[in-house]
């Protein structure tokens, strides 16, 4: 069964420092998000993108975070200059997109830590 | 704005015993209302979803628009059963942007 993979699995950055986390989603879907939790706390939506543009983002998306799908396969999220709050298991997650497919399958996750 | 509500952050039941997780939600639209689970060492993964109306592995989860809650039942649980819950809300479709609960860890005792 095809599956979103994500790396690096884990990632250490230091404060100030730019991150890539990459994600592979599902080869036919065209929704794509990224998701954060902070350890402790609920899952979180960053940003959905669609037809190479983003169609959503949350507040916690500001201007020092970015997506990109560089090659029609990878897709990317980046932290410009990290922040120690940024610290986080991220989530890619995709979908199909047609009328009735709600689910979203998700990736196993970038745990990112800032220091 | 939207928030999804789970009042219980560690549910303990003995198996074979009912449980039911509890998530209540506001929203000013018609929202899509899920359930995600995540197993130990295992990704988030679907659930089920109140549209589809559907029983899996056992539960169900009915829709209460008046009291805007979707609760998570199973007659009898099972140790298998044991993981991470998560509730959440859409907003409208193509960009089903999903809002989380903060989760119920469920434990099944053997």
């Amino acid at each position: 069964e095809p599956e979103v993979t994500q790396t690096p699995s884990h990632q250490v950055t230091q404060m100030g420092q730019e991150v890539i986390l990459r994600c592979v989603p599902i080869s036919n879907h065209l929704y794509f998000y990224w998701y954060r939790q902070i350890l402790g706390q609920k899952v979180e939506f960053l940003v959905s993108f669609y037809n190479n543009e983003i169609s959503e983002k949350s507040e916690i998306f500001d201007d020092q975070f970015s997506v990109e799908r560089p090659d029609g396969s990878n897709f990317t999220l980046k932290i410009r200059s990290t922040k120690l709050e940024d610290s986080a298991m991220y989530f890619c997650a995709s979908d199909s997109g047609t009328a009735n497919s709600y689910e979203q399958y998700f990736g196993p996750g970038t745990r990112l830590t800032v220091t | 704005a939207q928030r999804v509500t789970q009042p219980e952050k560690l549910l303990s039941v003995f198996k074979g015993a009912p449980v039911e997780l509890k998530c209540n939600y506001s929203y000013s639209g018609s929202p899509e209302l899920f359930w995600y689970v995540q197993y130990s060492r295992q990704r988030l993964q679907l659930l089920l979803r109140h549209i589809s109306r559907e029983s899996i592995k056992g539960f169900t989860a009915d829709l209460n628009k008046g009291e805007t809650s979707f609760h998570l039942k199973k007659p009898f649980a099972q140790e298998e059963d044991s993981a991470m819950y998560y509730c959440a809300l859409s907003g409208r479709a193509g960009a089903n942007n999903l809002f989380f609960g903060t989760g119920t860890r469920l434990t099944v005792i053997p």
